[in-house]
């Protein structure tokens, strides 16, 4: 099955350690994406892709780091700068280019942070 | 982008339409109108989008008004999985792919 797949669903570390997601896509899409999400709010860009080996910051990049060195791959690292890591945290792929294209979700990772 | 505002929740019985509002009275253009809705705990899962006229796809039907300041997303028989956010984001089609997802309207089906 095509898809995008997020691991592990749930995810504890201890306050002042990096910590590293995983995403992966097999449905040959050249665009990526990070959001987080916190509990009753929408959701916020973190990172983006839209081709390998290059990413820009989205709206609250401060304390996260990705790399995109393969297409199928977008891993995040939510790094010990992030103040407040405890979230929900999401993935998606689209077809890239200027126009818009659907997006499509990974199941999420509920990282808490002790 | 324009910014969309949507009631925070509703009810909807079993079997019944469920009409979803959205204002976006500050759309421009060339900017179209995606609805998104996220099961609990779940990714988004894309819905439908249009730009002025109605349009309807196996989930669901969005009507925009003809001044394009508010669109409703209709299910037309709602059962108890469309229980979910559902989001409205207003978006230029050449914008790029980035989506701003605000607060959403949390619908509630009732049996």
């Amino acid at each position: 099955d095509g898809g995008i797949t997020q691991s592990p669903k749930y995810l504890f570390r201890k306050e002042g350690q990096n910590v590293t997601l995983s995403c992966e896509q097999n449905l040959n899409h050249d665009a990526m994406y990070w959001y987080r999400q916190d509990p009753g709010q929408g959701l916020r860009l973190i990172y983006y892709s839209q081709i390998v080996n290059d990413f820009q910051k989205g709206d609250i990049a401060e304390g996260y780091s990705v790399s995109r060195e393969k297409k199928e791959s977008f891993p995040l690292t939510v790094t010990s700068a992030q103040k407040n890591p405890t979230a929900f945290y999401l993935c998606a792929s689209s077809i890239a280019g200027y126009s818009y294209n659907e997006q499509f979700f990974g199941p999420g990772t509920r990282l808490t942070v002790l | 982008d324009a910014k969309t505002t949507q009631p925070p929740s509703m009810d909807c019985a079993e079997g019944r339409a469920a009409n979803l509002p959205c204002n976006h009275s500050t759309i421009s253009g060339n900017e179209y109108v995606y609805w998104y809705r996220q099961i609990h705990s779940q990714g988004p899962q894309y819905i439908i989008h249009g730009l002025k006229n109605n349009e309807t796809n196996e989930m669901a039907s969005l009507i925009i008004t003809e001044d394009r300041k508010s669109s409703t997303l209709i299910l037309p028989h709602a059962t108890l999985r469309d229980t979910a956010v559902y989001y409205c984001i207003v978006r230029g089609r050449n914008a790029g792919n980035m989506l701003t997802f605000g607060g959403g309207t949390r619908l509630m089906v009732k049996p």
